[in-house]
């Protein structure tokens, strides 16, 4: 399957400070990439679409201005946790859609956030 | 409204055969994805149905039955290192995963 890089992949911050976590498809060309988040024992939450050249389209709940999201090429698209705070300590994990038949997400390896 | 179900948990012998059903109302459908996720590791893609069916992957098949909304992942010759949640995503009309919770798979010896 196609490969996608996270980075970092353990941010350990105080809280106020901003963290920006990279998501790269080593392989492919994503013109769309997926942010998503997960805290212990629970299921994905998706946060918001990333497309290629145009503004994130963030799920309803998800503040735009606390998680900046830049795609500003077809196999990079960043995340920025600005002003973190405790709670927003989670797992964020990153997708690239392959396109073809399919339109498969791949994820990356995710990176954890722990905010003190 | 749109809706993936699938069973919480799940325990099963090693060595023994495992179904883990998924039934989803969607807007539309673009295919039926299988994931698997190690406990504290991100989803590894396992499967992808399209077209009513059995798709078979070594110990590892799904089935689609689109008429029924239906889609199961059946696991063979099961082994420890099975033990994972398996995420059922289907995709709706505009190409969005609409994700179930996941089922919890227990393998025990």
């Amino acid at each position: 399957g196609a490969v996608v890089s996270q980075h970092p992949s353990w941010v350990i911050c105080k809280s106020g400070t901003s963290v920006k976590i990279e998501c790269r498809s080593l392989d492919f060309q994503a013109t769309t990439m997926f942010w998503y988040r997960q805290f212990p024992k629970q299921s994905l939450m998706l946060m918001a679409t990333s497309n290629e050249g145009s503004k994130a389209t963030y799920e309803q709940g998800v503040e735009k201005d606390k998680f900046l999201i830049n795609h500003a090429s077809l196999t990079l698209s960043t995340l920025t946790v600005t002003s973190a705070h405790p709670e927003d300590s989670s797992f964020y994990i990153c997708s690239a859609r392959f396109g073809g038949a399919t339109e498969t997400q791949y994820f990356g390896p995710g990176t954890r956030l722990l905010v003190l | 409204g749109q809706n993936i179900d699938q069973p919480t948990e799940m325990t099963a012998t090693e060595g023994a055969i495992v179904q883990i059903n998924c039934t989803y109302q969607t807007s539309g459908f673009n295919g039926l994805f299988w994931y698997q996720q190690h406990a504290g590791e991100a989803p590894t893609f396992l499967s992808y149905n399209v077209l009513d069916g059995l798709e078979e992957k070594g110990r590892f098949s799904s089935f689609l039955s689109r008429s029924k909304g239906y889609s199961y992942l059946l696991l063979k010759e099961l082994q420890m290192k099975d033990s994972a949640s398996y995420l059922c995503a289907v995709s709706d009309s505009n190409y969005q995963l609409i994700w179930g919770a996941g089922t919890k798979l227990i393998i025990k010896p």
